[in-house]
């Protein structure tokens, strides 16, 4: 069974700190997605990485999948408030199907 | 921007009785899933369908399970005779030509058995 562990589980900073979440793995996967998602609602699509040691950014997110696409890492420049939420990575164990395997997720809170 | 809907978003129901939670994939959207979530706990993958067929079922997605895609637009989850552990949030999701790559998530059918 594909496992994808996610760490830390929780996260407290204060706002412009740096922070980096880990989603690790011993498994390959062919494509590896973050979500974020608010309470009571769906996961919303932040990114996507396909190619093994791809850096994908958005905005004051960097997303990178690590070159043996077991592990990617998303890392958040001067965190705000509004960054605050809880962080999926997802892995896609086949091209062939739409599989996702979930990490337990990252519990971010930036406090002002 | 298109997106996932999904129907009820909330359902109270007896155990032992049949659910049927409704969705509209992503209109030109070739791959559709469901996906639960117990509360407190991972997202887990239950089943996808492709060309109106299962591609892939999960341990999870048992015979009380079913889906079917009734028309051109709606993507349906039917549990048959549900069970407390049935409990969960329900969520629907579809992908393009490049199935695995990006999937887009619904808003949620948050399910209570009781």
């Amino acid at each position: 069974t594909q496992l994808l562990e996610q760490s830390p589980q929780f996260l407290s900073i204060q706002e412009g700190e740096n922070l980096t979440v880990y989603c690790n793995s011993s498994s390959v996967f062919s494509s590896l997605q973050w979500y974020r998602q608010e309470p009571g609602e769906g996961p919303v699509l932040l990114v996507t990485v396909v190619t093994g040691g791809e850096v994908k950014k958005l905005k004051r997110l960097t997303f990178q999948f690590g070159d043996a696409r077991k592990d990617s890492s998303l890392h958040i420049t001067a965190a705000q408030p509004g960054d605050t939420g809880l962080y999926l990575c997802a892995g896609a164990p086949s091209s062939n199907t739409g599989k996702l395997i979930f990490g337990q997720g990252t519990t971010l809170q930036v406090k002002p | 921007e298109p997106e996932v809907t999904q129907t009820p978003s909330h359902q109270v129901t007896q155990m032992g009785q049949e659910v049927i939670l409704r969705c509209v994939p992503i209109s030109n959207h070739l791959y559709f899933y469901w996906y639960r979530q117990i509360l407190g706990q991972k997202v887990e993958f239950l089943v996808s369908f492709y060309n109106n067929e299962i591609s892939e079922k999960s341990e999870i997605f048992d015979d009380q399970f079913s889906v079917e895609r009734p028309d051109g637009s709606n993507f349906t989850l039917k549990i048959r005779s549900t069970k407390l552990e049935d409990s969960a949030m329900y969520f629907c999701a579809s992908s393009g030509r490049d199935r695995g790559h990006t999937i887009y998530f619904g808003e949620g059918s948050w399910l209570t058995v009781v």
